[in-house]
């Protein structure tokens, strides 16, 4: 497709399950982000991929919530045992070249309820 | 840590009128900064960046703007704002070395016709 792509759109889910959310970038790009917005909050930073290698994941916030990128394209971010605060958009973004600073383009992310 | 400061989340103001979104961060050292925008049903998408050079820096839709770096500050500006701007603004700042970028809370404008 012509831009970032996420799926589920919406996915609403009880306490304790855990969730698989899915991100396939632009075509041909190298670099992968994951961010979670809170309500009211901007973007906060979870984890990177320069193709298929993790290269920070200082963002996540426990070990619950893990990604990854077997293949150098799409990506999953899972959250296990899922808790109510884990509620908010996971938006995926991504960009042509693994440089600093690149242009980020955005998904329109995938809005997550823990009930 | 890093901290990024917008200072107003909703900002109301009538077609025509000029506009300056405030942006202030904590990191000393070297950054990268950014203004993204998300309008209404879409996705964020990048406004304008500035790395080094002329801390004046322009972006689509007639947005500018300025670094100051003895103020930690990269203010947003448009002279005349449309209907079509209402959206949320971030401003968001990456320091040098890093990977991610550290956003602000975001500013709601709404302008009104």
């Amino acid at each position: 497709g012509a831009g970032v792509s996420q799926s589920p759109r919406y996915k609403v889910t009880k306490r304790g399950q855990d969730v698989a959310l899915r991100c396939d970038p632009i075509s041909g790009h190298v670099s992968l982000y994951w961010y979670r917005q809170a309500l009211g909050q901007g973007p906060e930073f979870l984890t990177y991929f320069n193709y298929e290698a993790q290269q920070d994941k200082s963002g996540l916030p426990n070990d619950r919530f893990s990604a990854e990128r077997p293949e150098g394209s799409i990506s999953t971010l899972t959250i296990q045992r899922t808790e109510q605060r884990d509620s908010a958009m996971y938006r995926c973004a991504s960009s042509l070249e693994p440089s600093h600073g690149e242009k980020l383009f955005f998904g329109s992310g995938t809005q997550l309820s823990v009930l | 840590a890093q901290s990024v400061s917008q200072h107003n989340h909703h900002v109301i103001l009538s077609e025509a009128a000029s506009l300056e979104l405030g942006c202030n961060y904590s990191y000393g050292g070297t950054v990268n900064l950014f203004w993204y925008v998300q309008y209404p049903g879409q996705h964020l998408q990048l406004l304008l960046k500035y790395f080094s050079g002329d801390p004046l820096v322009k972006g689509i839709k007639g947005f500018e703007a300025e670094f100051i770096k003895s103020k930690f500050s990269f203010n947003l500006r448009k002279p005349s704002v449309q209907w079509s701007d209402t959206a949320e603004y971030f401003c968001a700042v990456r320091r040098g070395g890093a990977d991610g970028l550290t956003f602000g809370k975001g500013t709601h404008l709404i302008i009104q016709p």
